[in-house]
């Protein structure tokens, strides 16, 4: 059975840095596949923030790239997003989700599970 | 940078009839590299269709997913009510590849 679970606080100030965790089971990042970030601001649609598959290999949303931060501890079957200088408009529902590879040819894939969300409000 | 625009917005049908849901690329997407999500209210996003036509482990053959290049669609046949949902198309033929259309809303008539 795979799950992905997200963690980290549901309330961050303006200018602080978000730290997320995703735990999953199920699969590991040791030989195949990767996990990925998403989020939903209330409302709105889907933006993925950043990927990160089980060689290493990252891929960050161009609009946020400065501000991201993807990496893996493959021994705790964990992925870690941090996000520099938060701010209102960064207040969202943040999924991690695994992801399966689109194919030769392909520049990315798609996501078959996802965990549940954490809701982050940035404010003061 | 790619773009997804989906139509119509907000499509609303009756339980039986057929929706058709519409995913349009600003720019070819390689090998038909296309995938559909439904959203319900505070539940994360199911994968339905990935390949522009597979059905996901678990998805019932109402659902069908057809189109390639610019122009991608999906289809549910003989609505039921928990098909009432949010749906989102997603690309990942081109980088930088997770691109999400804006959603398509298909509410009960």
């Amino acid at each position: 059975q795979i799950t992905l679970k997200e963690s980290g606080p549901m309330l961050v100030k303006p200018t602080q840095t978000l730290t997320l965790t995703c735990t999953f089971s199920g699969f590991s990042l040791t030989s195949s596949g990767g996990v990925g970030w998403i989020r939903q601001p209330p409302g709105k649609a889907l933006e993925c923030l950043a990927v990160i598959d089980w060689k290493d290999n990252t891929n960050y949303s161009p609009s946020l790239k400065s501000r991201l931060t993807i990496t893996k501890d493959t021994s705790k079957n964990q992925v870690v997003l941090t996000m520099t200088s938060m701010d209102p408009v960064d207040t969202a529902t943040y999924y991690c989700a695994r992801r399966l590879w689109g194919g030769s040819g392909s520049a990315g894939g798609y996501f078959d599970y996802w965990g549940q969300g954490i809701l982050v409000t940035v404010s003061s | 940078e790619i773009v997804l625009t989906q139509s119509p917005g907000t499509l609303s049908l009756s339980p039986g009839e057929t929706a058709t849901l519409s995913c349009r690329a600003s720019q070819s997407v390689s090998s038909s590299y296309l995938a559909w999500y439904q959203q319900k209210p505070g539940q994360a996003p199911r994968l339905l269709i990935y390949g522009a036509s597979n059905r996901a482990t678990g998805i019932p053959d109402r659902f069908g997913g057809s189109g390639s290049g610019t122009d991608f669609t999906l289809t549910i046949r003989g609505l039921e009510t928990e098909d009432f949902a949010v749906y989102y198309c997603q690309q990942y033929g081109r980088s930088p590849g997770y691109t999400f259309g804006q959603g398509t809303k298909l509410e009960i008539k």
